[in-house]
């Protein structure tokens, strides 16, 4: 059955650095999405993406937050410049369609902590 | 604003019991339910769904959901429990933009 993947699943970094988090959606998919979950708290979208550009993001994503798809299976989350507070597990998902009701598959996260 | 409540943290259950996870919702116009499940180490697994038609919708593992449109609730069952259906589990509602707006999760626990 095909997966959505995430790499790495842990990533530790320095705050002010640069992060870059990958993820491969289902192939036949057309909709991505980030996700994430802050320890002891609620999972929160970030952004959808479809045909190279934004579809909706929510006030999280700043201008610290950037999306790619750079080649024809990867989509990247990146976070210019990390700050302690950004430190959570971070979610890729995909869809097949935009529709009410449509399900999104999710991969198994990368567990981002930012020292 | 759409939200979603779990009122459980934690849900313990005997083997072979049957078991509920609580869910009740909140959203303007039509209700676009999910429920997912995390495992130990791995990502949010979908379990099931409700878009329309039978209030009882069927899922992996098992599992069932009813939806109940006067009470607001989605509740997650399964007539008989595994040690192996411990988990993390979460209910969602889909708003009008496509994003899942979740619950805090419920954590249930499967005693042998």
């Amino acid at each position: 059955e095909p997966e959505v993947t995430q790499t790495p699943s842990h990533q530790v970094t320095q705050m002010g650095q640069e992060v870059i988090l990958r993820c491969v959606p289902i192939s036949n998919h057309l909709y991505f999405y980030w996700y994430r979950q802050i320890l002891g708290q609620k999972v929160e979208f970030l952004v959808s993406f479809y045909n190279n550009e934004i579809s909706e993001k929510s006030e999280i994503f700043d201008d610290q937050f950037s999306v790619e798809r750079p080649d024809g299976s990867n989509f990247t989350l990146k976070i210019r410049s990390t700050k302690l507070e950004d430190s959570a597990m971070y979610f890729c998902a995909s869809s097949e369609a935009l529709r009410s009701g449509e399900t999104q598959y999710f991969g198994p996260g990368t567990r981002l902590l930012v020292l | 604003a759409q939200s979603v409540a779990q009122p459980e943290d934690q849900v313990n259950v005997a083997e072979g019991n049957p078991l509920t996870v609580k869910c009740t919702y909140s959203v303007s116009g039509n209700p676009y339910l999910f429920w997912y499940v995390q495992y130990p180490n791995r990502g949010l697994q979908f379990l099931l769904k409700y878009i329309t038609g039978d209030n009882l919708v069927k899922g992996s593992y098992g599992f069932e959901a009813e939806f109940n449109k006067s009470q607001t609730s989605f509740h997650l069952k399964k007539p008989s429990a595994l040690v192996s259906d411990s988990a993390l589990y979460f209910c969602a509602v889909m708003d009008s933009n496509y994003q899942l707006i979740w619950g805090a999760g419920t954590k249930l626990i499967i005693k042998p």
